[in-house]
């Protein structure tokens, strides 16, 4: 069975700061993992996704993510943070190819940015 | 640009009340999911379909059932309401494809009093 486990249910950063939100996964083979973000009362909106390839991928609003075979994790990253992305992140699996369709969420991670 | 949307955003009910929520998606997408959200606990997956007029329980399918009738539109059916379904519920869609990203709609708050 496929888990996902983000470890801190809080991230507090100054703006400016670089910021981390961790993400570790447990699933057999090769996983597809994604991040995404949920503003107040919305909904949840994908901001990156690791398939194949370079281990460092890009997404939206100047996130990033490094996935990390070895150690089993997709760290999200930013190199300076905004007020505005004060928000609630959630990683999650997907098994690769034959597996479920159905993703693993972590619990999320609320990050905190301070002016 | 992929459109989820969901019939209400807040939604007050009363304790037995038979409670509809609907979903619709724009992007001709197979897979549809009802999640609910509930501090502390992230999202728990209600029922998934992969097609229509089909249907799987997920992890917390108790007290809901869903319909499919047309591929852009899945329903969630609160039978008989009650104070512990108070939550938000959340819709997504994707396509059939497990490098896909899942489009969330905007969530819908329910209060059962």
């Amino acid at each position: 069975a496929q888990s996902v486990a983000q470890p801190e249910d809080q991230v507090n950063v100054a703006e400016g700061n670089p910021l981390t939100v961790k993400c570790t996964y447990s699933v057999s083979g090769n996983p597809y993992l994604f991040w995404y973000v949920q503003y107040p009362n919305r909904g949840l909106q994908f901001l990156l996704k690791y398939i194949t390839g370079d281990n460092l991928v890009k997404g939206s609003y100047g996130f990033e993510a490094e996935f990390n075979k070895s150690q089993t994790s997709f760290h999200l990253k930013k190199p300076s943070a905004l007020v505005s992305d004060s928000a609630l992140y959630f990683c999650a699996v997907r098994p690769p190819s034959g597996g479920s369709y159905i993703p693993t969420f972590g619990r999320g991670t609320s990050l905190i940015v301070h002016p | 640009d992929v459109k989820v949307t969901q019939s209400s955003r807040y939604l007050v009910k009363r304790t037995g009340e038979k409670v509809f929520l609907e979903c619709v998606q724009d992007m001709d997408h197979e897979n549809m999911f009802w999640y609910r959200q509930d501090p502390g606990l992230g999202l728990r997956l209600i029922y998934f379909s992969y097609d229509v007029k089909m249907k799987e329980k997920g992890d917390i399918p108790e007290g809901y059932s869903v319909s499919r009738e047309k591929k852009e539109r899945f329903s969630l059916i609160l039978e008989s309401a009650s104070t512990n379904q108070t939550s938000m519920y959340l819709c997504a869609s994707s396509l059939m494809t497990e490098s896909y990203e899942q489009y969330f709609g905007p969530g819908t708050r329910l209060t059962v009093t």
